[in-house]
């Protein structure tokens, strides 16, 4: 089974939106990474967040993390057309294997 | 370009065939993933090796093995070919110094039992 689940599975906004997905995960964690995958293409890391870490920055990015909860959450400021893709946390467990989630579908339209 | 590269991008076969996928990692990584993606679905974790040791293991079939050489390169090797292998298969490679790194992944080989 997935140790990270995104919700929603899909997610459709307009351009200029903010868009946020989340994700639950099982066991305690090193990290929690958040990857971008373009249809059918290899994944791009978008960022990282430490289990000491509560929130995280990057441009439009921000990742927080509750790991109280067991969940993070990644939203992207003034979406644009070309955030269009699949987004996937993934969570590092003991600093080998990270375990991908089924994923979030975002569409933006113009 | 993340610096992996994965060969073939493309393979059509039939079932009960044999299949070698290859991946180079970034230069001066250690670690390679091999990671499953079926249509619309997430990524399955295969197998993880370390410097040529295998240091992980996912729900990998029986049918499929890999090995990472010394020139740090790796192969997936998928046998027995069912239609229900058809997927998209990934590498990834991490650098070397320890944990709360990123991964990398190659662009992948999409693979098509027929």
């Amino acid at each position: 089974s997935q140790q990270g689940e995104e919700d929603p599975q899909a997610l459709s906004i307009q351009e200029g939106e903010n868009a946020t997905m989340n994700c639950s995960y099982k066991t305690s964690i090193n990290n929690l990474q958040w990857y971008r995958q373009n249809s059918g293409r290899g994944l791009v890391h978008l960022i990282l967040i430490r289990s000491n870490e509560r929130e995280k920055h990057s441009g439009r990015l921000r990742v927080t993390l509750d790991t109280s909860k067991k969940s993070s959450s990644l939203l992207i400021t003034a979406s644009r057309a070309a955030d269009t893709a699949s987004y996937f946390c993934a969570t590092d467990v003991a600093g080998n294997m990270l375990t991908f989630g089924g994923g979030t579908r975002l569409m933006v339209k113009p | 370009d993340s610096g992996v590269t994965q060969t073939p991008k493309h393979l059509i076969t039939a079932t009960g065939q044999r299949v070698t996928l290859r991946c180079s990692p970034r230069s001066g990584d250690l670690s390679v993933y091999w990671y499953q993606q079926s249509l619309d679905q997430g990524l399955q974790f295969l197998i993880q090796y370390y410097n040529g040791e295998e240091r992980a293991k996912g729900n990998i079939l029986e049918r499929f093995s890999a090995q990472q050489f010394p020139d740090l390169h790796s192969e997936l090797n998928l046998s027995s070919l069912e239609l229900g292998d058809s997927a998209l298969y990934f590498c990834a490679s991490r650098p070397p110094r320890g944990a709360n790194t990123e991964a990398f992944f190659g662009q992948g080989t999409r693979l098509t039992v027929v």
